[in-house]
């Protein structure tokens, strides 16, 4: 069963530029969450979808990011402007969506912003 | 609201030496606990959980008795590998009056194992 992917794997870029991320989920798996961990923490929940509608975004600064999961397969996070404090990693995870079923992470986009 | 607590890293051990890595929590109700481990390199994942009081999660040696009395979920390893070498994350997850679940971790204990 392939797993959770992400890319790019790694970005760099200036502040006040855009950037995207890619999550495909596990096959069949309605959830998809993305995450940010800035180093020295542990992962935060930015959004939560539910094939493609949002359960909780209440942790994303929407004033600059923006995630959408249009099919209710595959999101994208977007960050525009990014600021210096966005650099993190991004990390995307998918579950079933059975109260308590287990939540399968992808190896994460690292962004860096100079 | 909901929260995690776990022990400062890094944590530096020699191979076959024991490991614990503390781990409390603050939460309404009795949430579900887990462990979760992220290798240099790689996505996070489950390593061991427990739904309840009592219930001991196990898995690659290690083990995490849910502790309702002290609020405690501490990892444990009789023998620790080089290849145990990770960041280490403890969870809980909380459920919303909506109900939907969102897991809250902890901030990660790196460890390091010497051969």
């Amino acid at each position: 069963e392939a797993g959770v992917a992400q890319s790019p794997r790694y970005k760099i870029i200036e502040k006040r530029q855009s950037v995207a991320f890619w999550c495909n989920p596990i096959s069949g798996h309605a959830t998809l969450y993305w995450y940010q961990q800035i180093l020295g923490q542990g992962p935060k929940l930015l959004i939560q979808f539910q094939n493609n509608g949002v359960v909780d975004d209440s942790q994303l600064p929407k004033d600059r990011f923006s995630a959408e999961r249009l099919k209710g397969v595959d999101s994208t996070l977007k960050i525009q402007p990014a600021k210096l404090e966005d650099s993190a990693v991004y990390l995307c995870a998918s579950s079933l969506g059975i109260p308590g079923y287990e939540q399968y992470f992808g190896p994460g986009t690292r962004l860096t912003v100079t | 609201g909901d929260s995690v607590t776990q022990m400062e890293g890094p944590v530096t051990l020699s191979e076959e030496a024991f490991l614990t890595i503390n781990c409390t929590y603050t939460a309404t109700g009795y949430p579900s606990l887990f462990w979760y481990v992220q290798y240099p390199g790689e996505g996070l994942q489950l390593l061991l959980k427990a739904t309840k009081a009592d219930d001991k999660g196990s898995n690659k040696g290690f083990e995490a008795t849910y502790r309702k009395e002290t609020t405690s979920f501490h990892l444990e390893k009789g023998s620790v590998q080089v290849s145990d070498s990770a960041v280490y994350f403890c969870a809980l997850i909380h459920v919303d009056q909506g109900g939907s679940e969102k897991l809250v971790f902890g901030k990660g204990t790196k460890l390091t194992v010497n051969p």
